[in-house]
């Protein structure tokens, strides 16, 4: 079953805490991203990898970290740093021009 | 930065009418695509159209693309409930560091 699977589905958040959502591909795809989606909103990319061990900033990374050790894998920790976390977080991975995405994690604050 | 902005917002029609909707933007492209969410979920890829192409079409989806005036229509054909969902227009570049970025969305209503 090939796809995209973002873990967990909701995840709660106490004040001065990092969590860390998790992507999983077995597309075999090498750029990976990451955006969030605030309600009514469209997507904001946060961090995008194009390769293994390599990523960039994209337009909202502040209160955000994530790594790239392997190919299939492309977690984002919120750090506490991230003052309004609580959105929908997408990840996706690309084939050439076309993006597929994982079905969210809803992240709230408690 | 959001590239693309669609037009209307949202959008309500009976099924087996025809919704159209639009997007334009801002800045050179290579390419544009149509997305579409349904409600909770994660976004499926719909159609894609290169900026040296001006007219495509999928199944009940035809898509249309102006350079010269920065835009594109998304049309589907023959409407169904099952339709109803965020449709998102996104344009990017192909290449090295390509990534897209996504306007806010249109929200189509396919009342049955």
């Amino acid at each position: 079953d090939g796809g995209i699977t973002q873990s967990p589905k909701y995840l709660f958040r106490k004040e001065g805490q990092n969590v860390t959502l998790s992507c999983e591909q077995n597309l075999n795809h090498d750029a990976m991203y990451w955006y969030r989606q605030d309600p009514g909103q469209g997507l904001r990319l946060i961090y995008y990898s194009q390769i293994v061990n390599d990523f960039q900033k994209g337009d909202i990374a502040e209160g955000y970290s994530v790594s790239r050790e392997k190919k299939e894998s492309f977690p984002l920790t919120v750090t506490s740093a991230q003052k309004n976390p609580t959105a929908f977080y997408l990840c996706a991975s690309a084939d050439l021009d076309i993006q597929y995405f994982g079905a969210g994690t809803r992240l709230s604050v408690l | 930065s959001q590239q693309g902005e669609e037009d209307p917002q949202a959008l309500s029609i009976q099924e087996g009418e025809n919704a159209t909707m639009n997007c334009s933007y801002k800045t050179s492209i290579n390419n544009l695509q149509w997305y579409r969410q349904n409600s909770g979920r994660g976004l499926v890829h719909l159609i894609l159209i290169r900026s040296n192409e001006r007219e495509k079409h999928s199944g009940r989806l035809r898509v249309t693309l102006d350079t010269s005036k920065k835009s594109s229509s998304l049309l589907i054909t023959a409407s169904r409930a099952a339709d109803t969902a965020s449709y998102f227009c996104a344009t990017g570049f192909t290449g090295a560091n390509s990534k897209l970025t996504f306007g806010k969305g249109i929200t189509l209503s396919v009342r049955p």
